[in-house]
């Protein structure tokens, strides 16, 4: 059994710059999160797809900010013209019912220069 | 709103000392679910425990046991004979149904424990 994938697990860029992200939940898992945790803090919740359809939107989720699913199986965040206040770690989990555990990925760091 | 508070920011503890670590929640739900997960160095939430709001029975699972009151909305989780693996942050959170029946999860700060020899 596969766990949640993430990728790249580091990312540094400069100001401005547009970056995107990839998450490869459990095969068998059709529900999808994106979590934003920064330091000393948990994890907030960005965004939820259950199959390909984005059926939740947190308001931490800025126009800058948009994700995909666009087969159901993995899934991008993209942030365009990143800011230095999106410095954090991008965590993906997946769940395969609801209220069953979400498994996490390791996450992809992002810091801006 | 849903809200997670773990009062306690670090604690260090002698290793095979047990240690609780607090969790109190605020919601207006009355079906809910409250879970623990461990955030190891490396990184990655691993997901420890569940409980759902109608079940206020506490469990031991190996050196793990959790105490659920929802009279006084707290969800205290205990690790006996604490070891050096057992360092990490453990987050409490607390789970809010979406659309389509997924769960946004509310995680407290979390809690640093310091397992030493």
């Amino acid at each position: 059994d596969t766990g949640v994938s993430q990728d790249p697990r580091h990312k540094i860029t400069k100001r401005g710059q547009n970056v995107t992200f990839r998450c490869d939940p459990i095969s068998e898992h059709n529900r999808l999160y994106w979590y934003r945790q920064t330091l000393g803090q948990g994890p907030e919740f960005l965004t939820y797809f259950q199959n390909e359809a984005q059926l939740e939107k947190s308001r931490l989720l800025s126009d800058r900010f948009s994700a995909e699913r666009p087969k159901g199986s993995f899934s991008t965040l993209e942030i365009q013209r990143t800011e230095q206040g999106d410095s954090a770690m991008y965590l993906c989990a997946s769940s395969s019912r609801s209220n069953q555990p979400q498994h996490f990925g390791d996450g992809t760091r992002l810091s801006i220069l | 709103a849903q809200k997670v508070t773990q009062a306690q920011t670090e604690i260090s503890v002698v290793e095979k000392e047990d240690v609780t670590l607090d969790c109190v929640y605020e919601t207006r739900d009355t079906t809910y679910y409250l879970f623990w997960y461990k955030q190891p160095p490396s990184g990655e939430l691993v997901f420890l425990i569940r409980r759902n709001s109608f079940d206020e029975q506490n469990e031991i699972s190996g050196r793990y046991s959790w105490n659920f009151q929802k009279s006084t909305s707290s969800f205290n989780f205990t690790i006996t004979a604490s070891q050096v693996v057992d360092s990490a942050v453990y987050f409490c959170a607390l789970s809010y149904i979406l659309t389509g029946g997924g769960n946004k999860l509310t995680f407290g700060t979390g809690t640093q424990l310091k397992v030493e020899l």
